[in-house]
């Protein structure tokens, strides 16, 4: 059975610093590994996929990896900004087809 | 347009009274989630459907019937509601069995509170 764990559950950082998000998970037998975006009270907002193919993807500030052999992805987080403050989720898709394990999140607040 | 969309947003009710969830995709996916997310933030698949054929029943209780009357639509029925049962339920869908590239896009949520 596939768990996903991040690390660490919270992080409170000052506004312009960069930082890492890390996301760990027991089968490396996955298809591949979504990064999504918790606003409070809101829903999912999909920020990167990788399939398990690749090693890394950016968008803008955001820059995923994945290592399945160590089953770890990243996500890193450039120039951190206050919008950036929500809960950050991974997700791994398979091995047993159309599922998707979530990690419990990691709670980022930018202190501007 | 929003791509997955669930109605109502906020739903609450007394227990033992029978609900619906309902849930819609626009984007022509085959497949069809539902998540619970509990106190602790903690999001777990419940039921998934492809081509309206029910694939994954993550050991819910039977009081908790999906229905899925065509591709697009998700709908989940609960009865005799607990407690318990109030969370912050998601619908999500995604295109065809599992692929490398198989992208999840998720509802807004639908906060349930039993009183």
């Amino acid at each position: 059975k596939q768990e996903v764990t991040q690390i660490p559950a919270a992080l409170s950082v000052p506004e312009g610093e960069n930082l890492v998000l890390n996301c760990s998970f027991t089968d490396s037998a996955i298809y591949n590994l979504q990064w999504f975006r918790q606003d409070p009270g809101k829903g999912l907002t999909s920020l990167l996929l990788i399939q398990s193919s690749q090693r890394e993807q950016t968008s803008g500030r955001l820059n995923a990896s994945l290592d399945k052999s160590s089953g770890r992805s990243t996500l890193y987080i450039a120039a951190s900004q206050p919008g950036d403050s929500a809960t950050y989720l991974c997700a791994a898709l398979g091995p047993s087809g159309s599922r998707l394990t979530f990690g419990e999140g990691t709670q980022l607040t930018v202190n501007p | 347009d929003t791509a997955v969309s669930q109605t109502p947003k906020y739903l609450v009710t007394q227990m033992g009274n029978d609900k619906s969830i309902k849930c819609e995709q626009n984007l022509g996916h085959d497949t069809m989630y539902w998540y619970k997310q509990d106190s602790k933030k903690f999001l777990k698949i419940m039921f998934s459907y492809n081509n309206k054929e029910l694939i994954i029943n993550e050991t819910v209780p039977n009081r908790f019937s999906p229905k899925s009357p065509d591709k697009a639509h998700l709908n989940l029925h609960i009865n005799s509601l607990e407690l318990g049962d109030s969370a912050v339920y998601f619908c999500a869908s995604s295109r065809g069995q599992a692929q490398t590239n198989t992208e999840a896009f998720f509802g807004q949520g639908t906060r349930l509170t039993v009183v």
